[in-house]
């Protein structure tokens, strides 16, 4: 199976910081990397798909970026409504995965 | 608008069984790719199967695999799963997604959830 490994597990930062999570693959997932959101209580939601294409609706404030195995979220500046989980997912291999999630808290 | 609506949740002993449906409705069901994703209380997501458009490929996480078996049936713009031989650790919330069938497979809408608790 593809290990996806989120870094930090979690953060704090303040309204207004820019914010980056990585994600690692433990082998070559070229571009099938995907992120979600996941607020509190809440379902998940896509936010970029194929490393760097942000789903319709999502801010543009969120980019992706990397390829093969180191991938990076960021939100260039974060606002309240970002502080939620973050998950990077792989669907290279037949066994999709996900990686631990990384909690954005506020500061 | 896309809805997927999740039921078949609820309290089972270990080693019993529960069958999980998800009813699909608002996009062409027959054209994409389903999934089923848990996530345990207060833990992270954990993808545990997808089924392709037409039932022809079908995978399963380590973690269930010979135990859960997913269908669907395209008539009925419905996705199931059966949960046989469950363990506590099956304990979860579990979503049914939508995943796109090319390009890179996202799950662009997901349903709420059905909880299934697994305990004596």
């Amino acid at each position: 199976d593809i290990q996806m490994t989120q870094s930090p597990s979690s953060l704090s930062a303040s309204v207004g910081d820019r914010v980056t999570v990585t994600c690692r693959a433990s082998q070559n997932i070229g571009k099938y990397l995907n992120w979600y959101q996941q607020k509190s209580g809440k379902v998940p939601k896509l936010l970029i798909y194929g490393v760097s294409t942000l789903q319709s609706g999502v801010p543009s404030r969120f980019s992706g970026s990397g390829s093969g195995t180191d991938f990076t979220l960021t939100i260039s500046s974060l606002q309240a409504e970002d502080f939620a989980t973050y998950y990077c997912q792989q669907t290279y291999s037949t066994l999709w995965t996900f990686g631990q999630g990384t909690k954005v808290e506020i500061k | 608008q896309v809805q997927l609506v999740e039921s078949g949740g609820g309290l089972v002993k270990p080693g019993g069984s529960l069958r999980l449906s998800c009813a699909a409705s608002g996009f062409a069901f027959s054209d994409y790719y389903m999934t089923w994703i848990r996530q345990a209380p207060g833990k992270g997501l954990e993808w545990v199967s997808y089924i392709s458009t037409s039932s022809t490929y079908i995978t399963y996480a380590d973690s269930v695999k010979g135990r859960f078996t997913i269908s669907r049936d395209n008539a009925k713009n419905s996705m199931y799963l059966q949960m046989r031989s469950l363990r506590p650790e099956d304990t979860a919330m579990y979503y049914c997604a939508k995943a796109h069938s090319t390009g890179w497979y996202q799950f662009d809408y997901w349903g709420q959830g059905s909880l299934v608790t697994v305990s004596s």
